[in-house]
């Protein structure tokens, strides 16, 4: 299975900065990377799909990119609402599998 | 609108079969596949297995053995069956749609259900 690791585990950050969350693959994907966010509650959102396709209804602030093994989500200016983990998501090879998830932390 | 909910018993025995429903609105189950999902305590999330458009299932190796899913498309339900229960089976439980290679790829999850918590302890 090709693992993938996200890093950091957890970021402190404050409002309005921005951030970049990286994702790892223990191979070449090809680009079939996507991104999710879940709330505290438990609640899953999907935000990009293919490396940098935005979701419908995802603010342009959140944006994707990356090739080959190297990939990440960046949030240009953080709101309120951005304070959750985010999974990335490989399907280049089967079974696809996630990230272990990276907590943004109110600074 | 598209929607997704799971349920199903909330604690199982060990060596149980669990049995969950996913009732989905909003679409058609012969136009997108249903993935399950599940996520330990505290850990991240896993792909279990999938049930396509088309009627045919894929599964993650890792639970393969003891896993089951299918649908009543009239009733626009997908099940999913686990057998030999165990504590580490302990979490919660997704299903979530996949997307139909035109608007998004077929491995994106583009909606999903709210998750049901399930504890497997004796």
């Amino acid at each position: 299975d090709i693992q993938m690791t996200q890093t950091p585990s957890s970021m402190p950050a404050s409002l309005g900065e921005r951030v970049t969350i990286s994702c790892r693959a223990s191979q070449g994907i090809s680009n079939y990377l996507n991104w999710y966010q879940q709330k505290p509650d438990g609640t899953i959102k999907p935000l990009i799909y293919y490396t940098s396709n935005l979701q419908s209804g995802v603010p342009s602030r959140f944006s994707g990119s990356g090739s080959g093994t190297d990939y990440s989500l960046t949030i240009s200016s953080l709101e309120p609402e951005d304070f959750a983990m985010y999974y990335c998501q490989q399907y280049d090879s089967s079974p696809n599998t996630f990230g272990a998830g990276t907590k943004l932390e109110l600074k | 609108q598209v929607q997704l909910k799971e349920s199903g018993p909330g604690l199982m025995q060990p060596s149980e079969t669990l049995s969950l429903t996913c009732t989905v609105s909003g679409f058609s189950l012969t136009s997108n596949g249903v993935g399950w999902v599940r996520q330990p305590l505290g850990k991240g999330l896993v792909w279990m297995g999938t049930i396509w458009a088309g009627g045919s299932t894929n599964y993650n190796s890792a639970v393969q053995s003891r896993l089951s899913i299918s649908r009543d498309t009239s009733k626009s339900q997908v099940f999913l069956k686990m057998n030999s229960l165990q504590p580490e089976d302990t979490g919660t439980y997704y299903c979530a749609r996949h997307g139909d290679s035109y608007a998004h790829p077929y491995w994106y999850f583009d909606f999903w259900g709210p998750g049901t918590m399930v504890t497997v302890s004796s």
